[in-house]
């Protein structure tokens, strides 16, 4: 069975704060991958990275950055110095060979406040 | 615009009414996928296609649900008999290639409410 938990339902920070999304996941298959997606506002799904279960180097974008442990099954995402436009609902998922398509967290919501 | 589109973006409806939506991927992405939203929860697979062959079938979709993509391009979801729980928000992505560890693009989803 696949399974993404995102145990933070919502999270409220102040303009420049730095904040951690976390995200824990399930999987039997030894081959996978892992996503994160921002839905803002207008409600479009927007890709922001891919990782498959082989590359287990952090990733950094700018202000975002990507902490993936397999022995912890996590796959958090920062983001440094936060702005008004992060706030949204973000979705860490996971794809293995033994699923058709995404398997979605439930979201956590950001608030960012000026 | 050449991302994925969808349309009705909104439709309202009473319970036991037919309803389609339609789903236009991005030109050459031969993989569509339908997902469900319900408030507070992340998207849940519905279907997919690779090119005009449906390939999966969730057990969310029940008997009262169809969708087709007859000539490998648009797609459509048919609901029938709708039902109050059937309110969501339908979302559809398409992919190029013909794995799901491709990147999916989103389209803005059609949001149905069921009186």
């Amino acid at each position: 069975a696949q399974k993404v938990t995102q145990a933070q339902t919502e999270i409220s920070v102040v303009e420049k704060e730095d904040v951690t999304l976390d995200c824990v996941y399930e999987t039997r298959d030894t081959t996978y991958y892992l996503f994160w997606y921002k839905q803002p506002p207008s409600g479009e799904l927007v890709f922001l990275i891919r990782r498959n279960s082989f590359d287990e180097q952090n990733e950094i974008s700018g202000r975002y950055s990507w902490n993936f442990q397999k022995s912890t099954s996590s796959f958090n995402f920062t983001i440094t110095a936060s702005q008004v436009v992060d706030s949204a609902v973000y979705f860490c998922a996971l794809y293995s060979n033994s699923g058709y398509a995404l398997n979605f967290g439930k979201g956590t919501s950001l608030l960012v406040t000026p | 615009d050449t991302g994925v589109s969808q349309d009705p973006r909104h439709k309202i409806t009473k319970r036991g009414q037919n309803v389609t939506f339609r789903c236009d991927p991005i030109s050459e992405h031969n993989r569509l996928y339908w997902y469900r939203q319900t408030l507070g929860q992340g998207p849940e697979f519905l279907t997919y296609f690779q090119n005009e062959a449906q390939l999966e079938k969730s057990r969310l979709l029940s008997d009262r649900f169809s969708a087709e993509r007859p000539k490998g391009s648009f797609s459509t979801l048919e609901i029938q008999r709708t039902e109050q729980g059937d309110s969501a928000m339908y979302l559809c992505a398409s992919s190029l290639g013909t794995s799901g560890y491709n990147e999916q693009f989103f389209g803005p989803g059609t949001r149905l409410t069921v009186l």
